[in-house]
């Protein structure tokens, strides 16, 4: 079965200064992909980023990026200079073939930018 | 691109009721779409998957008579819930399987249903 795993309830982080949210992954199968989402209060589910498992390099999109470690199955979010607009509930998610493309979340970590 | 809607975005309704909440790709065919249930301060858990054309998948433990899903188009799939109580409440939210190589779910802005 998959599993994702979140270890951190919260973090604080002060405007401008980086953030990285952990995520491990569990799956027997070899193909999967791993995603990243913000659900800002408003409830609302953002797509971020996403890494397939046969990826080379690690992915980015802006200031996000995605710390792919296939060996020690971790998927960290890397948030560059964050803004006040990123505090929000981050979740990652994994999909796999045999899990028919259905996303599997972690618990989420809530993520607070102070000015 | 990959915009998902959802309709409405909240609805109060009395026990005993059924309400109807519909997902709809704007830009893309969703030849799948999944319905998740959000409890707060907890996680997405998926409840069922929704092909179109066919039956509907649910997860173990949801009730499909309960929980009625239709996919009826490439571009909308409706969940009702049957006969609602106030243990229904909660936060619904849908998503659409875009098909591209990245398998890329994108979701709705969800629904939050509160059964009194």
């Amino acid at each position: 079965a998959q599993k994702i795993t979140q270890t951190q309830p919260g973090m604080f982080v002060q405007e401008k200064e980086a953030v990285t949210l952990d995520c491990t992954y569990d799956t027997s199968d070899p193909s999967y992909g791993l995603f990243w989402y913000k659900q800002p209060s408003s409830g609302e589910m953002i797509f971020l980023i996403y890494q397939g498992s046969y990826d080379q390099q690690n992915a980015t999109e802006g200031r996000y990026s995605l710390n792919f470690q296939k060996a020690r199955k971790s998927a960290n979010l890397v948030i560059s200079a964050s803004q006040l607009g990123d505090s929000a509930m981050y979740f990652c998610a994994m999909s796999t073939i045999q899990g028919a493309q259905k996303l599997v979340f972690g618990q989420g970590t809530r993520l607070t930018i102070n000015p | 691109g990959a915009v998902v809607s959802q309709h409405p975005s909240w609805v109060i309704c009395k026990s005993g009721t059924s309400v109807k909440i519909e997902c709809r790709s704007l830009d893309f065919q969703a030849t799948t779409m999944f319905w998740y249930r959000q409890f707060p301060k907890q996680s997405l858990m998926l409840m069922a998957t929704s092909n179109e054309g066919s039956k509907a998948t649910y997860e173990q433990g949801v009730e499909k008579d309960k929980f009625l899903i239709n996919h009826a188009s490439l571009t909308l799939s409706t969940l009702t819930v049957t006969s609602a109580h106030p243990e229904d409440s909660s936060f619904y939210i849908c998503s659409a399987y875009s098909g591209t190589s990245t398998d890329t779910q994108y979701f709705g802005p969800g629904t939050r249903l509160t059964v009194l």
